[in-house]
């Protein structure tokens, strides 16, 4: 079964608007989340990494105030698209790190959010 | 830093027929390697995974791939393709750190052919 849950599974704003995206670890305690957004046709590209009980840490190029990430809980990281617009059209994938590991052993993705901004 | 080449973005192959999905990474570091597969609308799974060991690694669905440290790749193959298999399917480079991210290759769009 799926061992990170992402929702919603798509999402449908309007311009201006807010949109949040839910990533939850199911069977583990993940004190590290990943953020990705992938275009059509086209690979992931990280956006942040989130860590639990601290500041999210950026790639370069992607805006803070834009997407904000929120590590609150071992099990919860909050994407908030703020202020969507049109380009901000996308999907975004989540994934958890298990921490019984030293790296990137174990790694499970959400199943995604398509973002579509009017 | 890493990198990841997947040299075709497309490969059709006829149904039944054996496939190789071409992976190249660049390290300069000893690293882990992962091949995933996304179907439509969907997030991404782990097909297989090298960390160490044996160099021909199975994984799931039939797919294997082997790590080749001399010519750094890790090409992904089936003997026979099911329709089922039609994805794209993304090879991945980590090196072994805690704070280390994962890099994506581009990505292989698989076309089964009836």
């Amino acid at each position: 079964g799926a061992v990170v849950s992402q929702h919603p599974s798509w999402v449908i704003c309007k311009s201006g608007t807010s949109v949040k995206i839910e990533c939850r670890s199911l069977d583990f305690q993940a004190t590290t989340m990943f953020w990705y957004r992938q275009f059509p046709k086209q690979s992931l590209m990280l956006m942040a990494t989130s860590n639990e009980g601290s500041k999210a840490t950026y790639e370069q190029g992607v805006e803070k105030d834009k997407f904000l990430i929120n590590h609150a809980s071992l099990t919860l990281s909050t994407l908030t698209v703020t202020s969507a617009h049109p380009e901000d059209s996308s999907f975004y994938i989540c994934s958890a790190r298990d921490p019984g590991w030293g790296g990137n052993e174990k790694l499970f993705f959400g199943s995604g959010t398509q973002l579509s901004v009017l | 830093a890493q990198s990841v080449t997947q040299l075709d973005s497309q490969v059709p192959v006829f149904e039944e027929a054996p496939v190789e999905l071409r992976c190249n990474y660049s390290s300069s570091v000893s690293v882990y390697l992962f091949w995933y597969v996304q179907y439509p609308n969907q997030g991404l799974q782990l097909l297989l995974k090298y960390l160490s060991g044996s160099t021909l690694v199975k994984g799931i669905n039939g797919f294997e791939a082997e790590f080749n440290k001399s010519q750094t790749s890790f090409h992904l193959r089936k003997p026979s393709v099911h329709i089922s298999d039609t994805a794209e399917y993304f090879c991945a480079v980590s090196s072994y750190g805690r704070d280390d991210k994962i890099i994506f290759g581009k990505g292989t769009r698989l076309h089964i052919l009836p």
